[in-house]
């Protein structure tokens, strides 16, 4: 069955960078397109961007300079960066593949990611 | 990209229906028929429920329906259930590989 398995909880500093990763099974991973969603705590969903097969991206304007998404087809896994952290980064971010209807069809269990001094 | 509105809360009992809105522009909701609907328990990560306005993924029970007017996406649960209490978010594709996430809906069962 489709299954993302992200990478665990991360504290990180204001101004640090952090790196998410989402190992995948289940599917083709080379066809596939994936998306990253974060939720604030008690807020709802974000879109951040996608990143498609061939492994071009598009950010949300609010994202675009600090996320940097990439994918390795080798290892099967899908990376989002973020750089430049503040404390409105404190989120759970989540890893979500396309299941072909331009939706959000299979998600990861998320990575909570707090930003804090 | 402005967020797509919905109700900040729904309510109804069992065995009842309710609706809940989401209401784009014409560059999202209105001009693409790749309105989705999620599920979200407390705790959990969201599930999808709805894809392309009004399909299900298999497994959806059929109480879940989902349907568009103009810039306004709706989805229905018939025949309420102690487990659909949850928040509920649309999603719509806005144009130029960019997507658009709705406010979210809680929705409890009284």
């Amino acid at each position: 069955q489709v299954q993302l398995v992200q990478s665990g909880a991360e504290v990180k500093k204001p101004g640090a960078s952090v790196k998410v990763s989402c190992k995948t099974s289940g599917f083709t991973f080379t066809g596939s397109y994936f998306h990253w969603v974060r939720q604030a705590p008690g807020q709802g969903l974000e879109w951040m961007g996608i990143i498609r097969s061939r492994g071009d991206m598009t950010y949300a304007q609010g994202f675009q300079g600090r996320v940097s998404m990439t994918r390795d087809s080798s290892t099967r896994t899908v990376y989002m960066q973020l750089s430049s952290l503040r404390s409105e980064d404190t989120a759970v971010y989540y890893c979500v593949r396309d299941a072909g209807h331009w939706d959000f069809g299979h998600w990861g269990q998320g990575t909570l990611v707090t930003v804090s001094s | 990209q402005s967020a797509l509105t919905q109700p900040p809360s729904a309510s109804g009992s069992p065995g009842q229906s309710v609706t809940i809105s989401c209401t784009g522009t014409s560059s999202d909701v209105g001009g693409h028929n790749l309105v989705s609907w999620y599920q979200q328990h407390p705790g959990k990560a969201p599930e999808l429920m709805i894809y392309e306005v009004s399909k299900r993924p298999s497994g959806v029970p059929d109480r879940f329906s989902g349907s568009k007017s103009g810039n306004t996406a709706s989805l229905t649960v018939s025949g309420l259930q102690a487990e659909d209490e949850a928040n509920y978010y649309c999603s719509s594709f806005a144009g130029s590989s960019i997507w658009v996430f709705g406010g979210g809906t809680k929705l409890t069962v009284l």
